[in-house]
């Protein structure tokens, strides 16, 4: 079946601090990766996305590489601010019968402390 | 802002009761679909609509129903209520919504709280 897995939250950072969240998935087939966030009170934004393998997706100086060697699409940040307080979700995508089909991660908090 | 509106926001309402939400895709997006966020279920797919048909079925009780309309808005009708329905209900949108590359953009949400 089609699974994603995150890390467990909540994760805890200082400003100015790298920020790694896992992200691993199963598939079948060659699905797209995406990674959403939520900000408190909000619906979900697209934060970046990659579609086959080796892409790599970056926004706002968030950057995801899709891994199909290890399954693996982590989203990486080199310096957090307090702003990026959120919940990040990491989903995948795939077409079936002609439908697409997202399965998110349960998510993971992230709070970024000043 | 994503493009996409929900109303209403909040939803406050008894066990046993009927409740209709209601969502209009971002312009130009012939997909509709209907997500439910729970603390215990975390983000499961409900129903996908296209161009006003049914396209996909996911994890949906029989208790609730959606529709597409000619205008391409969407509404979800949620009935027999019960407490564990309590959640936050998305509609996202998408140009297509066949291919698995393709962008779902999400909605504000709807919370409902039932009593």
């Amino acid at each position: 079946g089609n699974s994603v897995t995150q890390m467990e939250g909540p994760v805890t950072l200082s400003e100015e601090a790298f920020l790694t969240i896992n992200c691993t998935y199963t598939a079948t087939g060659y699905p797209s990766l995406f990674w959403y966030v939520q900000y408190p009170g909000e619906g979900l934004q697209l934060l970046l996305k990659a579609t086959k393998a080796d892409d790599k997706g970056s926004n706002k100086g968030f950057e995801a590489t899709y891994r199909k060697e290890t399954t693996s699409f982590h989203l990486e940040k080199g310096s957090v601010q307090v702003s990026d307080s959120a919940v990040y979700f990491c989903a995948l995508s795939v077409a079936i019968q002609g439908a697409q089909k997202l399965v998110f991660g349960q998510g993971t908090r992230l709070t970024i402390n000043p | 802002d994503s493009g996409v509106t929900q109303t209403p926001k909040h939803l406050i309402t008894a066990t046993g009761q009927r409740v209709t939400l209601r969502c209009s895709p971002r312009s130009g997006d012939l997909s509709v679909y209907w997500y439910q966020q729970s603390l215990d279920q975390g983000l499961q797919f409900l129903i996908q609509y296209y161009n006003g048909e049914e396209r996909a079925k996911g994890n949906i009780l029989e208790r609730f129903s959606a529709q597409q309309f000619p205008d391409l808005h969407s509404e979800l009708n949620l009935s027999s209520l019960e407490l564990g329905d309590s959640a936050l209900y998305f509609c996202a949108s998408s140009v297509e919504g066949g291919a698995s590359t393709d962008t779902q953009y999400f909605g504000p949400g709807t919370r409902l709280t039932v009593l």
